[in-house]
């Protein structure tokens, strides 16, 4: 089974604070994805990643960026948190259209507070 | 712009079946995936629909109609621990996917 790995549950930064979020994934899969989930909204696409250094703004980027420096390894940065940034952040990772059957894998997620 | 509709509740006895509705409308298309999550976990995926007609997997069902632009996920012999959020998701093409809001499925004895 594919795995996905968030580094943190739960964090809790402040205002201003530049955050990581990391993601790692054992499959080898090409794609990507980083999604926020807040109630009542879904998940919004933020970023995602096709190939190493590959990547390309989802529907929300503003604020974010990301970093693909190995195809396992998928990193999102909140480059000056603000409290509109408090949120779940979910990653998920997927073998692409030859593997749509088998939909996406998501990790645990990670629930940011921006105080 | 691009939708997905679904009821955002849905309630049901322990042992009957419910069907949980997704309409979509999107400038692409190339299927209608189903995903579970319960309370604090991650989203896991259920069904994939790229044609139309009824997909079966165990006690979950997953049915297309491409020309209405509606599918919608059955899941029978209802248990307790089926109360989660139902996402309904499709893929409009390359990398893409947009996800409903999700429908919280309320599961009583």
């Amino acid at each position: 089974d594919v795995k996905v790995t968030q580094s943190s549950r739960y964090l809790v930064k402040r205002t201003g604070e530049k955050v990581f979020l990391e993601c790692v994934q054992d499959m080898d899969h090409e794609n990507m994805f980083w999604y926020r989930q807040d109630p009542g909204l879904g998940l919004r696409l933020i970023y995602f990643s096709y190939d190493v250094k590959m990547k390309e703004k989802g529907d929300i980027p503003e604020g974010y960026s990301v970093s693909r420096e190995k195809k396992e390894r998928f990193s999102l940065i909140l480059e000056s948190a603000s409290t509109n940034q408090t949120s779940m952040y979910l990653c998920a990772s997927w073998p692409g259209q030859q593997g749509k059957k088998y939909g996406y894998t998501f990790g645990s997620g990670t629930r940011l507070t921006v105080v | 712009g691009q939708s997905l509709e679904q009821p955002s509740e849905v309630t049901a006895v322990e042992g009957a079946i419910v069907q949980i509705n997704c309409t979509y409308q999107t400038s692409g298309f190339y299927g209608l995936s189903w995903y579970q999550q319960h309370d604090g976990g991650a989203p896991t995926f259920l069904s994939y629909n790229g044609l139309d007609g009824l997909e079966e997997t165990g006690r979950f069902s997953s049915f297309l109609s491409r020309s209405d632009s509606y599918g919608y996920l059955l899941l029978q012999e209802l248990q307790m621990k089926d109360s989660a959020s139902y996402f309904c998701a499709v893929n409009t093409g390359g990398f893409k996917t947009i996800f409903g809001a999700g429908t919280r499925l309320f599961v009583k004895a």
